[in-house]
């Protein structure tokens, strides 16, 4: 079982529409990225969360430290969203080493 | 925000050439740089970290003197697969921390896409 897993791995939606991903992790962290990388290859660091939620435009990050679960969500998407997006955590006591899940491909259609 | 540049964006080589990829930190200084490699519709894997002015530390099962990495200045870390093979075709990111920064403070670059012929 991997340490951080995500869901759903595809995730097809109509624009406009909430969405939401989810990842797990089964180790104490430090912190939790959510990434974001296009079709083309190159990353976006969206989010890091040590606690609570944060929101950036139509992005909104939450992480429950006790439930050791994170989630992702996008409000009234758009075919622009369309890309994989990457949990990722640092382990506590690691201090270099991210551990990645492996992705959730989000297909927005217009 | 903190940018972080790869150069070259793709390469295509013939097998046994060596290759080297260049990863900037733009505006800030970065004593730490790690290098991935992901294969297609895979996760980025930890290759190995670069700190400035010291050996890289390798993941178990990188060769490192097959992929050789030098993190020559605070804004520049190379990494130069040797004596490339097919197998060795992947895309390659490199991430930066910001010196002095949280420790959690990562940012990547756009990779570099790399097809041994």
């Amino acid at each position: 079982k991997n340490e951080v897993e995500q869901s759903p791995q595809n995730l097809t939606a109509q624009e406009g529409e909430f969405i939401t991903i989810n990842c797990s992790y089964s180790v104490g962290i430090s912190a939790l990225h959510w990434l974001q990388q296009h079709p083309g290859g190159g990353i976006v660091s969206l989010f890091m969360l040590s606690s609570g939620k944060k929101k950036h435009g139509r992005l909104i990050a939450t992480i429950n430290i006790q439930e050791k679960h994170s989630s992702l969500h996008i409000t009234a998407s758009h075919p622009r969203d369309s890309a994989v997006y990457i949990c990722a955590v640092r382990a506590r006591g690691a201090t270099n080493k991210l551990i990645f899940g492996t992705g959730t491909l989000l297909a927005v259609q217009p | 925000g903190a940018v972080v540049s790869q150069h070259p964006s793709w390469v295509i080589c013939k097998s046994g050439t060596s290759v080297k990829i260049e990863c900037r930190s733009l505006d800030f200084q970065a004593t730490t740089m790690f290098w991935y490699r992901q294969f297609p519709k895979q996760s980025l894997m930890l290759m190995a970290t670069s700190n400035e002015g010291s050996k890289a530390t390798y993941e178990q099962g990188v060769e490192k003197d097959k992929f050789l990495i030098n993190h020559a200045s605070l804004t520049l870390s190379t990494l130069t697969v040797t004596s490339a093979h097919p197998e060795d075709s992947s895309f390659y990111i490199c991430s930066a921390r910001v010196s002095g920064g949280r420790p959690d403070t990562q940012y990547f670059g756009p990779g570099t896409r790399l097809t041994v012929l």
